[in-house]
């Protein structure tokens, strides 16, 4: 059974850091690829970063590019999604989800199971 | 980047009865192996997203029939066709063709 945990949210204040981990399984992240996506407060879902399959490439959100940066760690089954600089807007739950295929192209498909989220909040 | 509108912002819908959310592409999201990269999520408050509807119209497994996904190019329509107690939520659209990936701001769904 898939299964995705975040962790790693809490407070920080503008201009830190933090690093989000999402412990996969139930699958390889050595075949699928995961999305990062986040919740603001009160507003929509926003697309964050894409790590594919293979690890050596990620796609990215505009909100994301020069601060955020993906890596994983195969013998936990677990991505992270680095995080610096961070601003009062990146404010938000931020999600993990696993790509519902698999496609040597490592396109960023459509995500098919979710993580319960973990809350960041950038405040001073 | 590819803006995705949905529309109406909220629905109010009596129990049993049809709602209809439009999603609308800034560009076409069809590829040339005649797929739509487009998926219908739905979001209930303390709850991740759930993916309903996936390439436009396939149906995520386990996701009851009264949700059917339709549309092809630039414009798409999610339809749930006798709404139930547990539908209320936002739904919300995406498209994964373009790169950056992006979701529609999200319809409320609720009961009238």
């Amino acid at each position: 059974q898939v299964h995705l945990v975040e962790s790693g949210g809490g407070v920080v204040q503008p201009g830190g850091s933090l690093r989000l981990s999402c412990a996969a399984s139930g699958f390889s992240i050595s075949n699928y690829g995961i999305h990062w996506v986040r919740q603001t407060p009160g507003k929509g879902l926003e697309w964050v970063t894409f790590l594919l399959f293979h690890g050596n490439n990620e796609y990215q959100g505009d909100s994301a590019k020069g601060r955020f940066t993906t890596s994983r760690d195969t013998s936990k089954n677990t991505v992270y999604l680095q995080m610096n600089n961070l601003r009062p807007d990146d404010t938000a739950i931020y999600f993990c989800a696993k790509v519902g295929l698999h496609d040597p192209s490592g396109h960023p498909y459509h995500a098919d199971h979710w993580g319960q989220g973990t809350l960041v909040t950038v405040s001073s | 980047d590819t803006v995705m509108t949905q529309s109406p912002d909220s629905l109010s819908v009596s129990l049993g009865e049809r709602a209809t959310i439009k999603c609308k592409s800034s560009q076409s999201v069809l590829y040339s192996n005649n797929r739509n990269y487009l998926g219908w999520y739905q979001k209930k408050p303390g709850q991740p997203p759930k993916l309903l509807i996936y390439w436009a119209s396939t149906r995520e497994s386990g996701v009851p029939e009264r949700f059917s996904g339709s549309g092809s190019g630039t414009d798409f329509t999610l339809t749930i066709s006798s709404l139930q107690a547990e539908d209320v939520a936002v739904y919300y659209c995406q498209q994964y063709l373009h790169i950056p990936l992006t979701f529609g701001g999200g319809t409320k769904v609720e009961i009238k």
